[in-house]
């Protein structure tokens, strides 16, 4: 079963609308960390957001926040007020307990029209 | 920006050649990543190293060598290259491990064809 997974291949949204980009994961492993990374068409991997399994709270990050649902297993990010250079491939990530690697996942492309 | 270099950035070369591909950085990172990324597939561990002359295999390191020898420098090498290697490879560094929320830092990525 893959460890993460990003059910939408690509996404269309407005400028200066909100977006969300799912994520769901699959451990048994209680303590974790997820995290979101952008690839713009330009190549470069960009650190955007982290969640951990046992933050109280969200993560936010300016216009990026997490809608963590630890029970559903679904760490979902929301882009507020998007802007055309959102554009990009986004990837969902997770490391487990006791591992200094990260699964990945598949990545959502997000278009971003004016 | 962290400081992560990749090198060569792009390379063309033929299937059974030997192929090494360079990591530097200078950041003084104990965790360094190669990782692959093809389409369809998002991106995909190589191999890794937790130290000098540390190293550990990922999800996809048939075919992979690695070498740390020294802190800064990780290299990859495809001893007899074939097509299906054909890739992007991204090099990440990270100087946390297995626990917190060190996120990894990546290169720029090689560009690699194989004919």
């Amino acid at each position: 079963a893959q460890k993460i997974t990003q059910t939408q291949p690509g996404m269309f949204v407005q400028e200066k609308e909100a977006v969300t980009l799912d994520c769901t994961y699959d451990t048994s492993d209680p303590s974790y960390g997820l995290f979101w990374y952008k690839q713009p068409s330009s190549g470069e991997m960009i650190f955007l957001i982290y969640q951990g399994s046992y933050d109280q709270q969200n993560a936010t990050e300016g216009r990026y926040s997490l809608n963590f649902q630890k029970a559903r297993k679904s760490a979902n990010l929301v882009i507020s007020a998007s802007q055309l250079g959102d554009s990009a491939m986004y990837f969902c990530a997770m490391r487990e307990t006791g591992y200094s690697t990260l699964t990945f996942g598949k990545g959502t492309m997000l278009l971003v029209s004016p | 920006d962290a400081g992560i270099t990749q090198s060569p950035r792009h390379k063309v070369t033929e299937t059974g050649t030997p192929v090494t591909l360079r990591c530097h950085q200078t950041e003084n990172h104990r965790y360094m990543y190669w990782y692959r990324q093809d389409p369809g597939h998002g991106l995909r561990l190589i191999h890794y190293s937790y130290g000098v002359k540390d190293t550990d295999k990922g999800e996809v390191s048939d075919g992979y060598s690695v070498s740390r020898s020294k802190t800064e420098d990780f290299l990859l090498t495809l001893e007899s290259a074939t097509s299906s290697q054909t890739s992007v490879y991204f090099c990440a560094i990270s100087d946390g491990g297995r626990e917190g929320n060190q996120p990894q830092h990546f290169g720029d990525g090689t560009r690699l064809s194989i004919l």
